[in-house]
């Protein structure tokens, strides 16, 4: 398995539900994004958590971190049909100039109005 | 402000032919990263490059496959004598500087090749 596998692959929810996503990876990492891609687009940043942080809030985003498991959850809450997306984790690791982002496959994100 | 570019959004090449997608940083980013996405995947870093440095390129292929990133003008990410398995998006992400972690991607650029 690849670092950044994230699970489920796919996730259908309706609106006003909550999301959690699922993210591991393998070597120890300076920090872990989570990044969104709506279809047929760029990657927009949503949020960024470093290794000696536990928990991070943005808006209707939690990011939480286990450095144990290797793991991180991406939780949308309140869910909108435009939060209909592809999410990717991204561990940066690494050191000077060989640090780089590993990206994840990604989860699709399916959510009905 | 605009954000980091990249041209042309779609290219088709046959087999054989040369492919060059081109990336211009936010204004004020000296580094430029490039990954590949294929289908269904993740991205996969290629290249970094710093202005008319290349940093690492670990992730590149080491046949047909080149980039630059010149003192003046965009990045270029030079495939030649492409192949159907070089069929994929090609996203350009820029930071400010090293120990930047936070890239800023540019809308990506589709090759097909027939």
């Amino acid at each position: 398995s690849q670092q950044g596998e994230e699970d489920p692959q796919a996730l259908s929810i309706q609106e006003g539900e909550n999301a959690t996503m699922n993210c591991s990876y393998k070597t120890s990492i300076n920090n872990l994004q989570w990044y969104r891609q709506n279809s047929g687009r760029g990657l927009v940043h949503l949020i960024l958590i470093r290794s000696n942080e536990r928990e991070k809030h943005s808006g209707r985003l939690r990011v939480t971190l286990d450095t144990s498991k290797k793991s991180s959850s991406l939780l949308i809450t309140a869910s909108r049909a435009a939060d209909t997306a592809s999410y990717f984790c991204a561990s940066w690791g690494g050191t000077g100039a060989n640090s780089k982002l590993t990206f994840g496959k990604g989860i699709t994100l399916s959510v009905r109005p | 402000n605009a954000g980091v570019m990249q041209n042309p959004r779609h290219l088709v090449r046959r087999r054989g032919q040369e492919a060059r997608l081109r990336c211009s940083p936010m204004k004020g980013h000296s580094h430029v990263y490039w990954y590949r996405q294929l289908p269904e995947e993740g991205l996969k870093f290629m290249v970094y490059l710093q202005k008319e440095n290349i940093i690492d390129e670990s992730g590149m292929p080491k046949e047909r496959f080149s980039a630059e990133f010149p003192k003046e003008g965009p990045s270029i990410l030079r495939i030649q004598q492409v192949v159907r398995g070089d069929s994929a998006a090609y996203f350009c992400a820029s930071s400010p500087g090293q120990g930047k972690e936070t890239q800023y991607f540019g809308p990506g650029t589709r090759l097909l090749v027939l």
